[in-house]
């Protein structure tokens, strides 16, 4: 069981928006930054988001990320079939000192 | 280039040790605090530890204390992981991570098997 709670899977066809989200305790995402990866299959994970909401060079403006409170949101506009991967959200756990992971969301491109 | 190339994995039995190593190159690791990272087949991921600049510092997962162990040669630009009693749950693909301030884990390696079985 994850301390950051992502759902497990979320779909959307090729076009469309798709949202997904990662919510946790205050001591994880509360005071924290949010830091989002994508994994293709078979592949290492990429930074796609850092603190919250920025974007490292490379990665297409169509990957935007926010967070409020204890949850956070990354959104996928304009969906390819190339999204298809597994989105993880991490937070640094101010109580525990360690990095945290979410277990994951698995998208799929219909 | 900037990457990081993992080596030293493989299939063992319940209870050996291995060494991991994660050679950087492109930059140097002294400047970096380090990770290592692991993904147990079709879950997600784990993080294991962290290190410190100089070594000093170094904070693991309680699901590996006491068995793991986290270490850097900045003079070899070489970030390693001794992991020893080896368990069937410790199966895993292990990353080592860069941590860029701010970036959190910006570069990646592309891992190294461990399979523990008996």
């Amino acid at each position: 069981q994850s301390v950051l709670t992502q759902p497990p899977s979320a779909s959307g066809t090729p076009g469309q928006r798709v949202t997904l989200s990662c919510s946790g305790s205050s001591s994880k995402i509360g005071s924290n930054h949010i830091f989002w990866y994508q994994q293709l299959p078979g592949t290492a994970p990429k930074l796609l988001i850092y603190k919250n909401n920025q974007r490292p060079s490379g990665v297409p403006d169509r990957f935007s990320g926010s967070k409020s409170g204890t949850s956070a949101s990354l959104a996928i506009s304009g969906l390819r079939s190339e999204d298809e991967a597994d989105y993880y959200c991490a937070a640094w756990d101010d109580s525990l000192s360690v990095w945290v992971f979410g277990g994951g969301t698995r998208l799929t491109v219909l | 280039q900037v990457q990081l190339v993992e080596s030293g994995g493989g299939v063992v039995q319940p209870g050996t040790s291995l060494r991991l190593s994660c050679a950087a190159s492109g930059f140097s690791i002294s400047t970096y605090v380090m990770h290592w990272v692991r993904q147990a087949p079709g879950k997600g991921l784990e993080w294991v530890a962290f290190i410190w600049y100089d070594g000093d510092d170094k904070y693991n997962a309680d699901s590996v204390k006491g068995r793991f162990t986290i270490s850097r040669d900045n003079s070899n630009n070489t970030l390693y992981l001794q992991v020893n009693s080896l368990r069937a749950e410790d199966t895993a693909v292990y990353y080592c991570a860069r941590e860029t301030r701010g970036l959190a884990f910006d570069i990646w390696g592309p891992g190294t098997k461990v399979i523990v079985s008996s």
